[in-house]
Protein backbone atom coordinates (compact mmCIF):
# COMPACT_ATOMS: atom_id res chain seq x y z
CA UNK A 1 0.00 0.00 0.00
CA UNK A 2 1.48 3.59 -1.09
CA UNK A 3 1.34 5.18 2.26
CA UNK A 4 3.43 7.89 3.83
CA UNK A 5 4.18 7.31 7.66
CA UNK A 6 5.28 9.54 10.40
CA UNK A 7 6.81 8.53 14.25
CA UNK A 8 5.47 9.34 17.01
CA UNK A 9 1.88 9.86 16.59
CA UNK A 10 2.24 11.92 19.72
CA UNK A 11 4.93 13.27 21.96
CA UNK A 12 4.31 15.62 24.96
CA UNK A 13 8.18 16.99 25.79
CA UNK A 14 9.64 19.66 27.59
CA UNK A 15 11.35 22.76 26.38
CA UNK A 16 15.35 22.25 25.18
CA UNK A 17 15.07 18.64 25.20
CA UNK A 18 15.93 17.13 21.51
CA UNK A 19 13.61 15.46 19.37
CA UNK A 20 13.28 13.14 16.18
CA UNK A 21 10.24 12.77 14.21
CA UNK A 22 10.30 10.37 11.59
CA UNK A 23 9.09 10.29 8.08
CA UNK A 24 9.46 7.26 5.62
CA UNK A 25 7.48 6.96 2.13
CA UNK A 26 7.72 3.77 -0.03
CA UNK A 27 6.19 5.23 -3.39
CA UNK A 28 10.06 6.96 -4.69
CA UNK A 29 8.87 9.89 -4.72
CA UNK A 30 11.51 12.50 -4.96
CA UNK A 31 9.61 16.12 -3.62
CA UNK A 32 9.27 15.52 0.56
CA UNK A 33 8.32 18.33 2.69
CA UNK A 34 7.37 19.25 6.44
CA UNK A 35 4.51 21.52 7.40
CA UNK A 36 2.94 22.61 10.84
CA UNK A 37 -1.13 23.08 10.94
CA UNK A 38 -1.80 25.47 13.38
CA UNK A 39 -5.68 27.09 14.10
CA UNK A 40 -6.37 29.83 11.96
CA UNK A 41 -3.27 29.65 10.17
CA UNK A 42 -3.92 26.46 8.00
CA UNK A 43 -0.90 24.56 6.89
CA UNK A 44 2.81 26.32 6.78
CA UNK A 45 6.00 24.21 4.98
CA UNK A 46 8.83 23.84 7.31
CA UNK A 47 11.42 22.51 4.82
CA UNK A 48 11.14 20.58 1.88
CA UNK A 49 13.55 18.09 0.01
CA UNK A 50 13.67 17.93 -4.06
CA UNK A 51 16.08 14.72 -3.56
CA UNK A 52 18.80 12.88 -1.85
CA UNK A 53 21.08 15.35 0.02
CA UNK A 54 18.72 18.41 -1.14
CA UNK A 55 17.04 20.67 0.79
CA UNK A 56 15.51 23.79 1.41
CA UNK A 57 13.93 25.88 3.90
CA UNK A 58 10.15 27.00 3.51
CA UNK A 59 8.37 29.77 5.35
CA UNK A 60 8.67 28.28 9.39
CA UNK A 61 12.24 26.91 9.04
CA UNK A 62 13.35 28.68 12.37
CA UNK A 63 13.74 26.14 15.30
CA UNK A 64 13.74 22.89 12.82
CA UNK A 65 16.59 20.84 11.28
CA UNK A 66 15.55 17.81 8.56
CA UNK A 67 18.28 15.55 6.41
CA UNK A 68 17.49 13.58 3.59
CA UNK A 69 20.68 10.88 3.26
CA UNK A 70 18.44 8.31 1.78
CA UNK A 71 15.30 9.07 -0.89
CA UNK A 72 12.31 7.34 1.63
CA UNK A 73 13.20 9.48 4.71
CA UNK A 74 12.85 12.61 5.59
CA UNK A 75 13.51 13.32 8.89
CA UNK A 76 12.57 16.33 10.93
CA UNK A 77 14.93 17.73 13.99
CA UNK A 78 13.98 19.88 16.90
CA UNK A 79 17.57 20.27 18.67
CA UNK A 80 16.11 22.74 21.20
CA UNK A 81 11.91 22.65 21.14
CA UNK A 82 9.91 25.56 22.80
CA UNK A 83 6.52 26.13 23.70
CA UNK A 84 5.83 28.15 20.44
CA UNK A 85 6.60 24.70 18.35
CA UNK A 86 3.18 22.89 19.75
CA UNK A 87 1.80 22.07 17.12
CA UNK A 88 0.34 19.55 14.00
CA UNK A 89 3.24 18.09 11.96
CA UNK A 90 2.67 16.43 8.79
CA UNK A 91 5.44 15.17 6.17
CA UNK A 92 4.11 14.97 2.63
CA UNK A 93 5.99 13.80 -0.56
CA UNK A 94 4.68 13.45 -4.32
CA UNK A 95 6.49 12.59 -7.65
CA UNK A 96 8.80 15.40 -9.57
CA UNK A 97 7.08 14.32 -12.95
CA UNK A 98 3.30 14.92 -13.75
CA UNK A 99 1.79 18.26 -13.70
CA UNK A 100 -1.17 18.24 -10.75
CA UNK A 101 0.08 15.05 -8.83
CA UNK A 102 -1.26 14.11 -5.62
CA UNK A 103 0.90 14.80 -2.84
CA UNK A 104 0.42 12.36 -0.01
CA UNK A 105 0.37 13.19 3.48
CA UNK A 106 1.31 11.00 6.58
CA UNK A 107 -0.98 10.70 9.30
CA UNK A 108 0.20 13.83 11.45
CA UNK A 109 2.12 14.12 14.51
CA UNK A 110 0.62 16.36 17.37
CA UNK A 111 3.61 17.43 19.68
CA UNK A 112 3.47 19.69 22.86
CA UNK A 113 6.06 20.82 24.51
CA UNK A 114 5.62 22.34 27.62
CA UNK B 1 4.21 35.52 -2.99
CA UNK B 2 1.21 33.40 -3.05
CA UNK B 3 -1.65 33.60 -0.54
CA UNK B 4 -5.14 32.26 0.06
CA UNK B 5 -7.65 32.71 1.85
CA UNK B 6 -10.91 31.09 3.11
CA UNK B 7 -12.61 34.15 4.45
CA UNK B 8 -15.57 31.69 6.07
CA UNK B 9 -14.36 29.99 9.11
CA UNK B 10 -17.18 27.86 9.87
CA UNK B 11 -20.26 26.60 7.39
CA UNK B 12 -22.86 24.27 8.32
CA UNK B 13 -25.44 22.65 5.39
CA UNK B 14 -28.09 20.71 6.68
CA UNK B 15 -28.08 16.42 5.21
CA UNK B 16 -28.90 16.69 1.69
CA UNK B 17 -28.74 20.20 0.89
CA UNK B 18 -25.61 21.82 -1.00
CA UNK B 19 -23.05 24.39 0.24
CA UNK B 20 -20.40 26.26 -1.46
CA UNK B 21 -17.01 26.71 0.13
CA UNK B 22 -15.26 29.99 -0.86
CA UNK B 23 -11.56 30.43 -1.31
CA UNK B 24 -9.93 33.23 -3.24
CA UNK B 25 -5.85 33.54 -4.25
CA UNK B 26 -3.75 35.80 -4.84
CA UNK B 27 -0.89 34.89 -7.73
CA UNK B 28 0.93 37.22 -10.53
CA UNK B 29 1.57 33.28 -12.12
CA UNK B 30 -0.49 32.05 -15.01
CA UNK B 31 0.45 28.73 -14.69
CA UNK B 32 -0.59 26.91 -11.38
CA UNK B 33 -2.70 23.82 -9.10
CA UNK B 34 -5.40 24.43 -7.48
CA UNK B 35 -6.75 21.92 -4.61
CA UNK B 36 -9.59 21.11 -1.99
CA UNK B 37 -7.96 18.99 0.97
CA UNK B 38 -10.41 17.21 3.74
CA UNK B 39 -9.73 16.89 7.22
CA UNK B 40 -11.86 15.01 8.97
CA UNK B 41 -11.34 14.43 12.98
CA UNK B 42 -9.01 11.60 11.76
CA UNK B 43 -6.32 14.30 11.01
CA UNK B 44 -5.52 12.51 8.06
CA UNK B 45 -5.52 14.61 4.83
CA UNK B 46 -7.50 13.76 1.82
CA UNK B 47 -7.50 14.97 -1.75
CA UNK B 48 -10.90 16.22 -2.57
CA UNK B 49 -10.55 17.83 -5.82
CA UNK B 50 -8.26 19.46 -7.79
CA UNK B 51 -7.70 21.96 -11.02
CA UNK B 52 -5.29 22.94 -13.50
CA UNK B 53 -5.45 26.67 -14.35
CA UNK B 54 -5.25 26.60 -17.74
CA UNK B 55 -7.82 24.18 -17.89
CA UNK B 56 -11.55 26.38 -18.39
CA UNK B 57 -13.45 23.17 -17.70
CA UNK B 58 -14.15 23.38 -13.90
CA UNK B 59 -13.32 20.09 -12.48
CA UNK B 60 -16.04 17.61 -10.90
CA UNK B 61 -15.42 14.46 -8.60
CA UNK B 62 -19.28 12.90 -7.84
CA UNK B 63 -20.90 15.17 -5.39
CA UNK B 64 -17.62 17.62 -5.52
CA UNK B 65 -17.69 20.47 -8.24
CA UNK B 66 -15.26 23.67 -8.41
CA UNK B 67 -15.99 27.09 -9.50
CA UNK B 68 -12.82 28.01 -10.91
CA UNK B 69 -13.06 32.01 -12.27
CA UNK B 70 -9.26 32.79 -13.43
CA UNK B 71 -9.43 36.16 -13.76
CA UNK B 72 -11.59 36.68 -10.21
CA UNK B 73 -9.09 34.49 -8.51
CA UNK B 74 -11.64 32.49 -6.91
CA UNK B 75 -11.94 28.69 -6.69
CA UNK B 76 -14.73 27.31 -4.81
CA UNK B 77 -15.90 24.26 -3.78
CA UNK B 78 -19.47 23.04 -4.21
CA UNK B 79 -20.90 19.93 -2.41
CA UNK B 80 -24.06 18.41 -3.78
CA UNK B 81 -26.72 16.04 -1.61
CA UNK B 82 -24.66 16.85 1.98
CA UNK B 83 -23.69 14.09 3.64
CA UNK B 84 -22.90 13.66 7.54
CA UNK B 85 -19.20 12.00 6.48
CA UNK B 86 -18.52 15.50 4.61
CA UNK B 87 -18.12 16.69 8.33
CA UNK B 88 -14.37 18.06 8.07
CA UNK B 89 -11.99 21.50 7.80
CA UNK B 90 -11.81 21.95 4.77
CA UNK B 91 -8.46 23.52 3.34
CA UNK B 92 -8.11 25.48 -0.01
CA UNK B 93 -4.95 24.96 -1.51
CA UNK B 94 -2.31 26.45 -4.41
CA UNK B 95 0.36 25.16 -5.76
CA UNK B 96 2.90 27.20 -8.60
CA UNK B 97 3.64 25.00 -11.65
CA UNK B 98 6.95 26.63 -12.14
CA UNK B 99 8.16 26.20 -8.12
CA UNK B 100 6.25 22.88 -7.52
CA UNK B 101 8.14 22.62 -3.91
CA UNK B 102 5.36 23.37 -1.68
CA UNK B 103 1.45 24.03 -1.44
CA UNK B 104 0.16 27.06 0.05
CA UNK B 105 -3.43 26.53 2.29
CA UNK B 106 -5.63 28.85 3.72
CA UNK B 107 -6.48 29.00 7.23
CA UNK B 108 -9.49 26.33 6.59
CA UNK B 109 -13.46 26.36 7.29
CA UNK B 110 -15.00 24.04 9.10
CA UNK B 111 -17.90 22.43 7.75
CA UNK B 112 -20.70 20.97 10.04
CA UNK B 113 -23.77 18.70 8.36
CA UNK B 114 -26.98 18.74 10.38
CA UNK B 115 -29.21 15.50 10.40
Amino acid sequence: EAQVTQNPRYLITVTGKKLTVTCSQNMNHEYMSWYRQDPGLGLRQIYYSMNVEVTDKGDVPEGYKVSRKEKRNFPLILESPSPNQTSLYFCASREHSGRANEQYFGPGTRLTVT
Amino acid sequence: AQTVTQSQPEMSVQEAETVTLSCTYDTSESDYYLFWYKQPPSRQMILVIRQEAYKQQNATENRFSVNFQKAAKSFSLKISDSQLGDAAMYFCAYRSAAYGNKLVFGAGTILRVKS
